[in-house]
């Protein structure tokens, strides 16, 4: 089945800098990646996503870019804030979420210092 | 509107009894998942219904889970004889289900289960 590995499993970074977090996944046949931030006793919140056929997208300050030849995506947070602190996911796909579910990276702790 | 609710949010049980957790989707959502966060540890996919019917049951733990879903809305996931090694948070995730491409998955803030 699929693997996700996801690096750093956490992440220090000084208000207003950017943060970078990174995956990899193991299934070329893999076509949907999202990101998802959980707060402490809260949900996974889908923050962005990106297709297969795209090789970058960005939604304000966030952005993903996905490499299908080396088979790794990544989640850019630029002009960090207190309130980006939180627990990053990323996650993979062969079906979309069908039959085989989203695997999961394990996640990174995103430290935004003051 | 109304996101996906989980119930109880909290459940504390001693081992050898059953629990039934409990996950009411967004309206209009057909797909409905089932997935379990241990203590440092990412999301395990469980289960996944389109409508009533659940494709492929092999990504339960063990004999002891069982998930059913009735009227294409709200599910249950049932533990029965729960071991200490059940103790996790147990979450329930909707999405739309188009003929194209896939739809994103939006989580309720799940179950969570200790097992004294």
């Amino acid at each position: 089945g699929e693997n996700v590995e996801q690096h750093p499993s956490t992440l220090s970074v000084q208000e207003g800098d950017s943060a970078v977090i990174k995956c990899t996944y193991s299934d070329s046949a893999s076509n949907y990646f999202p990101w998802y931030k959980q707060e402490l006793g809260k949900g996974p919140q889908l923050i962005i996503d990106i297709r297969s056929n795209v090789g970058e997208k960005k939604d304000q300050r966030i952005a993903v870019t996905l490499n299908k030849t080396a088979k790794h995506f990544s989640l850019h947070i630029t002009e960090t804030q207190p309130e980006d602190s939180a627990v990053y996911f990323c996650a993979a796909s062969i079906t979309g979420g069908g039959a085989d579910g989203l695997t999961f990276g394990k996640g990174t702790h995103l430290i935004i210092q003051p | 509107g109304a996101g996906v609710s989980q119930s109880p949010s909290n459940k504390v049980t001693e081992k050898g009894k059953d629990v039934e957790l409990r996950c009411d989707p967004i309206s209009g959502h057909t797909a409905l998942y089932w997935y379990r966060q241990s203590l440092g540890q990412g999301l395990e996919f469980l289960i996944y219904f389109q409508g009533n019917s659940a494709p492929d049951k092999s990504g339960l733990p063990s004999d002891r889970f069982s998930a059913e879903r009735t009227g294409g809305s709200v599910s249950t996931l049932t533990i029965q004889r729960t071991q200490q090694e059940d103790s996790a948070v147990y979450l329930c995730a909707s999405s739309l289900v188009r003929g194209f491409g896939n739809q994103p998955q939006h989580f309720g803030d799940g179950t969570r289960l200790s097992i004294l």
